[in-house]
């Protein structure tokens, strides 16, 4: 069982290119997750989805989009990236929409915007 | 709001010490509290939780009792092994369902040989 897989591992990318992060589970989980690690910072949740078909906005949106087209993925693009979006982004699920539910992660994106 | 407060690291203790990461939320009625770890080059993943006052989560030899008194949820281990080495999260889980879950900015503990 591979849980959550990311995609790529690690990425460097000029400013003002586009760019989508791939996030995959076979658990079947309803609710998807992207947050993005920053040190000092801790986690934020950029966006969410309860179940296929819908998304939400977190706490720090702006300059991401997601599409929940099925359960199994869920990918973060970026339109045109700027050196703030330099961070760490991890992709999580979990089984239901409530958050008393274990979230499982992924390994994570390192992304360097330059 | 809902938040929550831990100790800044880094936190360094040699093996076989004794552990406490402490933790402290504000938050409307009775949250679920958690605490993840995250090991180096890796995700975060549950440690340990507790859904109601004076709930005991345990797990790996870690503890963390649910203070509904002092709004807090403490992170304890007897002796910490090398392989301890991560960064420790907090976790808070608002009463409505609908509010997503919130996270301290972690606590990075390194463990001596």
């Amino acid at each position: 069982i591979a849980g959550i897989t990311q995609a790529p591992t690690s990425q460097i990318l000029a400013a003002g290119r586009r760019m989508t992060l791939r996030c995959t589970q076979d658990m079947r989980h309803n609710a998807m997750y992207w947050y993005r690690q920053d040190l000092g910072l801790g986690l934020r949740l950029i966006h969410y989805s309860n179940t296929a078909g819908t998304t939400g906005k977190g706490e720090v949106p702006d300059g991401y989009s997601v599409s929940r087209a099925n359960t199994d993925d869920f990918p973060l693009t970026l339109a045109s990236a700027v050196p703030s979006q330099t961070s760490v982004y991890f992709c999580a699920s979990s089984d239901g929409q409530s958050s008393y539910n274990e979230q499982f992660f992924g390994p994570g994106t390192r992304l360097t915007v330059l | 709001g809902n938040s929550v407060t831990q100790m800044e690291g880094p936190v360094t203790l040699s093996e076989e010490a004794f552990l406490t990461i402490n933790c402290t939320y504000t938050a409307t009625g009775y949250p679920s509290l958690f605490w993840y770890v995250q090991y180096p080059g890796e995700g975060l993943q549950l440690l340990l939780k507790a859904t109601k006052a004076d709930d005991k989560g345990s797990n790996k030899g870690f503890e963390a009792t649910y203070r509904k008194e002092t709004t807090s949820f403490h992170l304890e281990k007897g002796s910490v092994q090398v392989s301890d080495s991560a960064v420790y999260f907090c976790a808070l889980c608002p009463l409505n369902r609908d509010d997503k879950i919130i996270f301290g900015k972690g606590t990075r503990l390194h463990i001596l040989p």
